[in-house]
């Protein structure tokens, strides 16, 4: 079936970074913007950064801007998130979503479990 | 502030017919398809309405979409004691070149 798994979260000291990725499954990948989407603890939900089917088109939050890379490895059905520069607004669990078009435009229908990270001192 | 905008709680007695709203302008709403979202607490987002009134195969047709403009709404008739969730609504937002979400709105089913 149609699946998303997330790994790679964690603890982390603040200004350091993090990798989190989420490996695809029952669905053509490459296919399809991917996106990550966090929601930090009691709050509602915040779009990070997305990117189309092939990788040359990728849009981010201002919230991250140039502090986060998405990317994606289409031959291993995997997508990452580097987060850099990370600070405590940054803890929340993310979630990887698959977009309903290939240039990541359009809108979520699949939701991964996410993972958490947490930026502490 | 999200840009998308909520009510931030609803509620209805079982049988019901709740309708949650959904305001935005036109490079997000005016302009792209909104998506619905329902999340239990401890749980991922689950996909309830697709370019503005679809349904995905499993959800009830208790729940419908529509979308007018730059307004939009999830209308959920014959309410039920486990539709009490948190509701989010989404939709590209052309200026913003991303995804954005409205801030969701709290279901209690009294």
């Amino acid at each position: 079936q149609v699946q998303l798994v997330e790994s790679g979260g964690g603890v982390v000291l603040p200004g350091r970074s993090l990798r989190p990725s989420c490996a695809a499954s029952g669905f053509s990948f490459s296919h399809y913007g991917m996106h990550w989407v966090r929601q930090a603890p009691g709050k509602g939900l915040e779009w990070v950064a997305g990117m189309s089917y092939d990788g040359s088109n990728q849009f981010y939050a201002d919230s991250v801007k140039g502090r986060f890379t998405i990317s994606r490895d289409n031959s291993k059905n995997t997508l990452y998130l580097l987060m850099n520069s990370l600070t405590t607004e940054d803890t929340a669990l993310y979630f990887c979503v698959k977009d309903t078009y290939s240039s990541g435009r359009g809108g979520f229908d699949i939701w991964g479990q996410g993972t958490m990270v947490t930026v502490s001192s | 502030q999200s840009v998308l905008a909520q009510p931030p709680s609803a509620s209805g007695t079982p049988g019901q017919t709740v309708i949650i709203s959904c305001s935005g302008s036109r490079s997000n709403l005016g302009s792209n398809y909104v998506y619905w979202f329902q999340q239990f607490p401890g749980a991922a987002p689950k996909l309830l309405i697709h370019k503005n009134d679809q349904r995905p195969s499993g959800v009830p047709d208790r729940f419908s979409g529509s979308k007018s403009g730059t307004s939009a709404s999830l209308d959920i008739s014959g309410l039920r004691s486990e539709d009490e969730a948190d509701y989010y609504c989404a939709a590209w937002d052309d200026s913003l070149s991303g995804q954005v979400f409205g801030g969701g709105t709290k279901l209690t089913v009294l």
